[in-house]
Protein backbone atom coordinates (compact mmCIF):
# COMPACT_ATOMS: atom_id res chain seq x y z
CA UNK A 1 0.00 0.00 0.00
CA UNK A 2 1.01 3.80 -0.78
CA UNK A 3 2.29 5.91 2.29
CA UNK A 4 3.24 9.55 2.23
CA UNK A 5 5.68 11.03 4.99
CA UNK A 6 6.25 14.74 5.95
CA UNK A 7 8.70 16.20 8.45
CA UNK A 8 8.96 17.78 10.39
CA UNK A 9 5.66 17.63 11.95
CA UNK A 10 6.30 20.90 14.02
CA UNK A 11 8.51 23.89 13.26
CA UNK A 12 8.96 26.80 15.12
CA UNK A 13 11.95 29.49 13.08
CA UNK A 14 12.65 33.11 13.40
CA UNK A 15 11.91 35.84 10.73
CA UNK A 16 14.73 35.67 8.35
CA UNK A 17 15.80 31.52 8.90
CA UNK A 18 15.98 29.32 6.10
CA UNK A 19 13.11 26.30 5.28
CA UNK A 20 13.40 22.88 4.21
CA UNK A 21 10.43 20.63 4.53
CA UNK A 22 10.35 17.21 3.06
CA UNK A 23 7.91 14.68 1.80
CA UNK A 24 8.24 11.34 0.83
CA UNK A 25 6.04 8.54 -0.59
CA UNK A 26 6.23 5.10 -0.63
CA UNK A 27 4.17 2.42 -2.67
CA UNK A 28 3.82 4.21 -5.89
CA UNK A 29 5.93 5.22 -8.75
CA UNK A 30 5.67 8.19 -10.90
CA UNK A 31 3.51 10.35 -8.63
CA UNK A 32 2.52 13.62 -9.35
CA UNK A 33 3.30 15.47 -6.03
CA UNK A 34 2.07 18.99 -4.73
CA UNK A 35 2.95 21.15 -1.63
CA UNK A 36 -0.58 22.92 -0.34
CA UNK A 37 -0.37 25.63 2.95
CA UNK A 38 -3.03 26.29 5.04
CA UNK A 39 -3.05 30.05 6.70
CA UNK A 40 -5.35 30.15 9.41
CA UNK A 41 -9.16 30.96 8.33
CA UNK A 42 -7.82 30.83 4.39
CA UNK A 43 -8.16 27.41 3.01
CA UNK A 44 -6.21 25.56 0.56
CA UNK A 45 -3.83 27.37 -1.09
CA UNK A 46 -1.44 24.98 -4.13
CA UNK A 47 1.56 26.27 -3.93
CA UNK A 48 3.69 24.02 -5.97
CA UNK A 49 2.79 20.93 -8.33
CA UNK A 50 5.27 18.70 -10.00
CA UNK A 51 4.56 15.73 -12.71
CA UNK A 52 7.92 14.45 -12.89
CA UNK A 53 11.62 14.43 -11.55
CA UNK A 54 12.48 18.05 -11.98
CA UNK A 55 9.54 19.63 -13.41
CA UNK A 56 8.02 22.07 -11.08
CA UNK A 57 5.13 23.96 -11.61
CA UNK A 58 4.58 27.19 -9.41
CA UNK A 59 1.04 28.64 -8.86
CA UNK A 60 2.03 31.44 -6.75
CA UNK A 61 4.84 34.22 -6.62
CA UNK A 62 6.18 34.00 -3.15
CA UNK A 63 8.99 33.66 -1.01
CA UNK A 64 8.73 29.67 -1.45
CA UNK A 65 10.28 27.39 -4.07
CA UNK A 66 9.88 23.57 -4.48
CA UNK A 67 12.41 21.16 -5.83
CA UNK A 68 11.81 17.40 -6.61
CA UNK A 69 14.97 15.62 -6.37
CA UNK A 70 13.80 11.92 -6.61
CA UNK A 71 11.11 10.44 -7.97
CA UNK A 72 9.22 10.54 -4.19
CA UNK A 73 10.99 13.00 -2.74
CA UNK A 74 9.39 16.75 -3.12
CA UNK A 75 10.90 19.52 -0.75
CA UNK A 76 9.69 22.86 0.00
CA UNK A 77 12.14 25.50 0.51
CA UNK A 78 13.20 29.24 1.50
CA UNK A 79 16.14 31.40 1.83
CA UNK A 80 14.64 34.15 4.11
CA UNK A 81 11.09 32.87 6.09
CA UNK A 82 8.66 36.11 6.45
CA UNK A 83 6.25 36.06 9.18
CA UNK A 84 3.37 35.61 6.44
CA UNK A 85 5.06 32.01 5.90
CA UNK A 86 3.53 30.77 8.77
CA UNK A 87 0.85 27.52 8.64
CA UNK A 88 -0.08 24.58 8.03
CA UNK A 89 1.88 22.47 4.99
CA UNK A 90 0.16 19.66 3.43
CA UNK A 91 2.00 17.34 0.88
CA UNK A 92 -0.51 15.16 -1.22
CA UNK A 93 0.13 12.93 -4.67
CA UNK A 94 -2.00 11.31 -7.15
CA UNK A 95 -1.67 9.01 -10.28
CA UNK A 96 -2.94 10.93 -12.70
CA UNK A 97 -1.41 9.88 -16.00
CA UNK A 98 -3.27 11.26 -18.83
CA UNK A 99 -4.69 15.23 -19.55
CA UNK A 100 -7.50 13.87 -20.70
CA UNK A 101 -8.68 12.08 -17.35
CA UNK A 102 -9.86 14.11 -15.02
CA UNK A 103 -9.58 11.81 -12.10
CA UNK A 104 -7.19 13.24 -9.78
CA UNK A 105 -7.91 12.10 -6.16
CA UNK A 106 -5.12 13.61 -3.92
CA UNK A 107 -4.06 11.84 -0.94
CA UNK A 108 -2.60 13.80 1.81
CA UNK A 109 0.49 13.35 4.31
CA UNK A 110 -0.19 14.61 7.83
CA UNK A 111 1.28 18.02 7.47
CA UNK A 112 3.66 20.29 8.87
CA UNK A 113 3.33 22.84 11.09
CA UNK A 114 5.17 25.73 10.82
CA UNK A 115 5.49 29.04 13.35
CA UNK A 116 7.47 32.03 12.05
CA UNK A 117 7.99 34.42 15.01
CA UNK B 1 -12.10 27.55 -15.18
CA UNK B 2 -13.59 25.03 -12.39
CA UNK B 3 -14.56 26.76 -8.93
CA UNK B 4 -16.45 25.20 -6.20
CA UNK B 5 -18.70 27.05 -3.35
CA UNK B 6 -19.47 25.88 0.06
CA UNK B 7 -22.11 27.47 1.52
CA UNK B 8 -21.51 27.97 5.18
CA UNK B 9 -18.45 28.05 6.74
CA UNK B 10 -19.24 26.93 9.74
CA UNK B 11 -22.14 24.78 10.93
CA UNK B 12 -23.50 23.36 14.08
CA UNK B 13 -25.90 20.60 14.68
CA UNK B 14 -27.00 18.78 17.91
CA UNK B 15 -25.44 15.20 18.41
CA UNK B 16 -28.33 12.58 16.33
CA UNK B 17 -29.41 15.62 14.03
CA UNK B 18 -28.86 15.05 10.54
CA UNK B 19 -25.81 16.62 8.65
CA UNK B 20 -26.21 18.57 5.34
CA UNK B 21 -23.26 20.68 3.87
CA UNK B 22 -23.63 22.26 1.07
CA UNK B 23 -21.68 22.08 -2.14
CA UNK B 24 -22.03 23.68 -5.39
CA UNK B 25 -19.22 23.74 -8.45
CA UNK B 26 -18.88 24.65 -11.68
CA UNK B 27 -17.27 22.88 -14.56
CA UNK B 28 -17.34 23.18 -17.99
CA UNK B 29 -16.48 19.35 -18.35
CA UNK B 30 -17.76 16.33 -16.66
CA UNK B 31 -16.88 16.54 -13.07
CA UNK B 32 -14.95 14.77 -10.98
CA UNK B 33 -16.18 15.06 -7.20
CA UNK B 34 -14.81 14.68 -3.95
CA UNK B 35 -15.63 15.11 0.01
CA UNK B 36 -12.22 15.38 1.96
CA UNK B 37 -12.39 15.44 5.79
CA UNK B 38 -9.70 17.47 8.02
CA UNK B 39 -9.58 16.81 11.77
CA UNK B 40 -7.58 19.58 13.81
CA UNK B 41 -3.62 19.45 12.91
CA UNK B 42 -4.27 16.23 10.22
CA UNK B 43 -4.00 15.82 7.01
CA UNK B 44 -7.26 15.52 4.67
CA UNK B 45 -8.58 12.18 4.28
CA UNK B 46 -11.19 11.30 1.62
CA UNK B 47 -14.74 10.67 2.67
CA UNK B 48 -15.98 9.82 -0.65
CA UNK B 49 -15.69 10.65 -4.79
CA UNK B 50 -18.28 10.62 -8.23
CA UNK B 51 -16.69 9.71 -10.83
CA UNK B 52 -19.41 8.44 -13.25
CA UNK B 53 -22.40 6.16 -12.95
CA UNK B 54 -24.60 5.97 -9.76
CA UNK B 55 -25.04 9.84 -8.72
CA UNK B 56 -25.46 8.43 -5.14
CA UNK B 57 -21.93 8.18 -3.65
CA UNK B 58 -21.83 6.29 0.10
CA UNK B 59 -18.72 6.89 1.92
CA UNK B 60 -16.89 6.26 5.17
CA UNK B 61 -18.76 7.04 8.68
CA UNK B 62 -21.61 6.71 7.14
CA UNK B 63 -21.34 10.21 5.10
CA UNK B 64 -23.29 10.44 1.62
CA UNK B 65 -23.46 12.55 -1.25
CA UNK B 66 -25.53 12.91 -4.20
CA UNK B 67 -24.26 14.47 -7.55
CA UNK B 68 -27.03 16.46 -8.85
CA UNK B 69 -26.15 17.77 -12.79
CA UNK B 70 -29.31 20.17 -13.06
CA UNK B 71 -28.25 21.68 -9.40
CA UNK B 72 -24.34 21.95 -10.12
CA UNK B 73 -24.31 20.28 -6.75
CA UNK B 74 -22.88 17.45 -4.46
CA UNK B 75 -24.18 18.16 -1.18
CA UNK B 76 -22.74 16.01 1.33
CA UNK B 77 -25.06 14.35 4.35
CA UNK B 78 -25.40 11.86 7.18
CA UNK B 79 -28.40 10.82 8.60
CA UNK B 80 -27.43 11.00 12.54
CA UNK B 81 -24.31 13.50 13.72
CA UNK B 82 -21.79 11.80 16.18
CA UNK B 83 -19.50 13.89 18.46
CA UNK B 84 -16.82 12.48 16.45
CA UNK B 85 -17.86 14.38 13.11
CA UNK B 86 -16.61 17.62 14.46
CA UNK B 87 -14.10 18.44 11.91
CA UNK B 88 -13.59 20.62 8.77
CA UNK B 89 -14.78 19.58 5.33
CA UNK B 90 -13.74 19.77 1.96
CA UNK B 91 -15.25 20.40 -1.36
CA UNK B 92 -13.36 19.61 -4.93
CA UNK B 93 -13.74 19.01 -8.36
CA UNK B 94 -11.07 17.96 -11.05
CA UNK B 95 -11.69 17.71 -14.66
CA UNK B 96 -10.00 17.95 -18.21
CA UNK B 97 -8.18 21.06 -19.82
CA UNK B 98 -5.35 22.84 -18.39
CA UNK B 99 -6.15 22.27 -15.07
CA UNK B 100 -6.06 18.84 -15.44
CA UNK B 101 -3.22 17.94 -12.34
CA UNK B 102 -5.20 19.84 -10.37
CA UNK B 103 -8.20 19.65 -7.05
CA UNK B 104 -9.98 23.01 -6.93
CA UNK B 105 -11.14 23.17 -3.35
CA UNK B 106 -13.56 24.82 -1.54
CA UNK B 107 -12.99 26.93 1.64
CA UNK B 108 -14.18 24.58 3.75
CA UNK B 109 -16.95 24.15 6.12
CA UNK B 110 -16.17 23.61 9.95
CA UNK B 111 -18.66 21.34 11.49
CA UNK B 112 -19.65 21.36 15.50
CA UNK B 113 -21.26 18.85 16.65
CA UNK B 114 -23.04 20.03 20.49
CA UNK B 115 -24.08 17.10 22.91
Amino acid sequence: SQTIHQWPATLVQPVGSPLSLECTVEGTSNPNLYWYRQAAGRGLQLLFYSVGIGQISSEVPQNLSASRPQDRQFILSSKKLLLSDSGFYLCAWSVIRFRTSGNNEQFFGPGTRLTVL
Amino acid sequence: AQSVTQLGSHVSVSEGALVLLRCNYSSSVPPYLFWYVQYPNQGLQLLLKYTTGATLVKGINGFEAEFKKSETSFHLTKPSAHMSDAAEYFCAVSGGGGSNYKLTFGKGTLLTVNP
